[in-house]
């Protein structure tokens, strides 16, 4: 098994330009999260998703937005990329059960000049 | 409202030596606690978690915590530390909120001296 796997590992943008990034996973969990993170700042939540089809948002969604068409894959989007964006972004993936174990893919380092 | 704080942002050690990390928790309700360990320019992997079971809990590498309600702290220690233990360290609490997604602390950063 992979695991969670995240797509690019790194990239740099322009402000304005949009982009994509891809999480996928192959343990058939139900939800998954993606989660920036800054320094001095731990991990922060932007949306989550419960199930296929499904997204909500999370403490900082503004900015982004997200889409979960298959049940392993789970895309955060960026559509006019602001330096503010600058940030490591992680995806997680966790079974429907009690445990709140969530699996966390290698992260993309995203930066915007 | 669940949070953690993390009390360190760094902590230095020597090999060999005791390992602290101390993390305070708010919960309105039973926590369920955890703590990842992230090396550099890696992603984030569980050392142990609490779920209401023992308070003192085993995790991996030889880290071990202990849930203590009285003081709503669940801090993170080692006997004897190696240089490979040398990351940073995150508390984490399950959020009770429809989210039912995780809240971080800041980090500790440990360094391991030679």
């Amino acid at each position: 098994n992979a695991g969670v796997t995240q797509t690019p590992k790194f990239r740099v943008l322009k402000t304005g330009q949009s982009m994509t990034l891809l999480c996928a996973q192959d343990m058939n969990h139900e939800y998954m999260y993606w989660y920036r993170q800054d320094p001095g700042m731990g991990l922060r939540l932007i949306h989550y998703s419960v199930g296929e089809g499904t997204t909500a948002k999370g403490e900082v969604p503004d900015g982004y937005n997200v889409s979960r068409l298959k049940k392993q894959n789970f895309l955060l989007g960026l559509e006019s990329a602001a330096p503010s964006q600058t940030s490591v972004y992680f995806c997680a993936s966790r079974t429907s059960g009690d445990s709140y174990e969530q699996y966390f893919g290698p992260g993309t380092r995203l930066t915007v000049t | 409202a669940q949070s953690v704080t993390q009390l360190d942002s760094h902590v230095s050690v020597s090999e060999g030596t005791p390992v602290l990390l101390r993390c305070n928790y708010s919960s309105s309700y039973s926590p369920s606690l955890f703590w990842y360990v992230q090396h550099p320019n890696k992603g984030l992997q569980l050392l142990l978690k609490y779920t209401s079971a023992a308070t003192l809990v085993k995790g991996i590498n030889g880290f071990e915590a202990e849930f203590k309600k009285s003081e709503t702290s669940f801090h993170l220690t080692k006997p004897s530390a190696h240089m490979s233990d040398a990351a940073e360290y995150f508390c984490v609490v399950r959020s009770w909120t429809g989210r039912r997604a995780l809240t971080f602390g800041s980090g500790t950063r440990l360094q391991v001296q030679p």
